[in-house]
C-alpha cells in the first residue's frame, strides 16, 4: 500500500466553524507533513511531524492546529479561519530517519489534497 | 532543505515533441527529486537522482545532474497530452527529517 489518503476532498466552512482535515498512511512512514498550496503557487510547508512529535512549525497561525494521534494518522484542526486561508491542503509522508538502517532518500508520498473554501 | 529554481516557468509544446526543463540550486545536495502535479491534485514523485549520479532514466524521463554547476534537467521524450502538468524539482540535503521545499515549478502544456 503506497497511498496517502486525505479526507474530506472538499470542505466549505464559515469563519466561525471548527473543522478538521484528516490524513492516513499505512506505509510505516515515521515523518508526516502538511503543505498549503494556493492557486498557481508551489506547495508551502506548514508542519512536520517526526515519530509523532511536532518537529517543524513554519510560523503557522494558531488557528491551524496539527495533531498526530499515532504513526499512521495526521490531523489538521481548523478554527476561526479567514477567507485567505482557502487553499489546497496537502498531506505527505516519508520514511524519516531510521536508526541503524539505511538512510532513506527523503522521497515524499502525497495525498490528493483537501480543497478548503472559507466563506 | 533548499528551494530549487525551475526554468522556464511555462512551456508549451506539441504532442510528440520533447520537453526539457531545468533546475538550479545553491548549495551541495545529497539527492535531487522531480515531482509532477496535475491541476488540483497531489504531487507525484517522478524520479530521484543521487549526488554521485550524472544521468538517470525512467521510461520517457531522463534526468541529468551537474553538481559542479548545481543544476539538473528533466527531459520528457515523445510528450503526450497527459504530460500536461506542473513539474517541481526538490534538492535535498540530509539533516534529520529534512522537509522538501518546492520552487515555482515549470507549467508544461502539451497540445494535441
Amino acid at each position: 500500500d503506497t497511498e496517502v489518503t486525505q479526507t474530506p476532498k472538499h470542505l466549505v466552512m464559515g469563519m466561525t466553524n471548527k473543522k478538521s482535515l484528516k490524513c492516513e498512511q499505512h506505509m510505516g512512514h515515521r515523518a508526516m507533513y502538511w503543505y498549503k498550496q494556493k492557486a498557481k503557487k508551489p506547495p508551502e510547508l506548514m508542519f512536520v511531524y517526526s515519530y509523532e512529535k511536532l518537529s517543524i512549525n513554519e510560523s503557522v497561525p494558531s488557528r491551524f492546529s496539527p495533531e498526530c494521534p499515532n504513526s499512521s494518522l495526521l490531523n489538521l484542526h481548523l478554527h476561526a479561519l479567514q477567507p485567505e486561508d482557502s487553499a489546497l491542503y496537502l498531506c505527505a509522508s516519508s520514511q524519516g530517519v531510521m536508526v541503524g538502517g539505511p538512510r532513506p532518500t527523503g522521497e515524499l508520498f502525497f495525498g490528493e489534497g483537501s480543497r478548503l473554501t472559507v466563506l | 532543505s533548499q528551494q530549487g529554481e525551475e526554468d522556464p516557468q511555462a512551456l508549451s509544446i506539441q504532442e510528440g515533441e520533447n520537453a526539457t526543463m531545468n533546475c538550479s540550486y545553491k548549495t551541495s545536495i545529497n539527492n535531487l527529486q522531480w515531482y509532477r502535479q496535475n491541476s488540483g491534485r497531489g504531487l507525484v514523485h517522478l524520479i530521484l537522482i543521487r549526488s554521485n549520479e550524472r544521468e538517470k532514466h525512467s521510461g520517457r524521463l531522463r534526468v541529468t545532474l551537474d553538481t559542479s554547476k548545481k543544476s539538473s534537467s528533466l527531459l520528457i521524450t515523445a510528450s503526450r497530452a497527459a504530460d500536461t502538468a506542473s513539474y517541481f524539482c526538490a534538492p535535498l540535503t540530509f539533516s534529520g527529517n529534512t522537509p522538501l521545499v518546492f520552487g515555482k515549478g515549470t507549467r508544461l502544456s502539451v497540445i494535441a
